[in-house]
């Protein structure tokens, strides 16, 4: 089974701190993806990658980088946390076929206060 | 605008019913279409998934119907358990050389026993 890591789990940040989101996978997949989801909205995506060293902008990239260092690992950076960064992020991969799947991380939870 | 929108955050359905998700899109160039399943503090998984050559797929109790003219699409569950209880995501793509789904808010089903 495919499989997505996401670390941490849970964080806590105040405004204006730097705050790091791991990823790692373990498919070998070449593409990557950093999704956020909130309360009325569905999964949105704010960053990707097609392999290492490649990071692009999604829907919502402001306020967000990206770095993907390796086939298997994708942060993503709040530079300057807010509040609006407050939700649920999901970090996913695949094999960068439209018709497969995407295998998702069990996500993180980030609190900005 | 929303390129993916499903109209009811949630469905209550008696066991052993048939539950019908729907879902709606925008755009006409998405070619693909999935159904994800996520359970609470959990991560969404791929439950099926359908080509637009196609305007139905059956997997066991579920069955995608695939509408392009009216861009629309459903997932019925037949013989529905309480083991279905999870929100239900629609997401949709098209071959633009990654996969970038939208995907739609969910609809939160229950399912009474």
């Amino acid at each position: 089974e495919a499989a997505v890591t996401q670390s941490p789990r849970n964080k806590v940040a105040v405004t204006g701190g730097k705050v790091t989101l791991s990823c790692n996978q373990t498919n070998n997949h070449n593409n990557m993806y950093w999704y956020r989801q909130d309360t009325g909205h569905g999964l949105r995506l704010i960053h990707y990658s097609y392999g290492a060293g490649s990071t692009e902008k999604g829907d919502i990239p402001d306020g967000y980088k990206a770095s993907r260092p390796s086939q298997e690992n994708f942060s993503l950076i709040l530079e300057l946390a807010t509040p609006s960064q407050t939700s649920v992020y999901f970090c996913a991969s695949g094999p960068g076929q439209l018709n497969e799947r995407l295998f998702f991380g069990h996500g993180t939870k980030l609190s900005v206060l | 605008g929303q390129q993916v929108k499903q109209s009811s955050p949630s469905l209550t359905v008696q066991e052993g019913g048939i539950s019908i998700l729907n879902c709606d899109y925008e755009n006409d160039m998405f070619d693909y279409f999935a159904w994800y399943k996520k359970y609470p503090d959990n991560s969404p998984t791929l439950l099926i998934s359908v080509r637009s050559n196609v305007d139905k797929r059956e997997d066991g109790r579920l069955t995608v119907f695939l509408n392009k003219s009216g861009k629309h699409f459903s997932l019925h569950i037949t013989a529905s358990q309480p083991e279905d209880t999870a929100v239900y995501l629609c997401a949709a793509g098209a071959n633009t050389g990654y996969q970038n789904f939208y995907f739609g808010k969910g609809t939160s089903l229950t399912v009474i026993p």
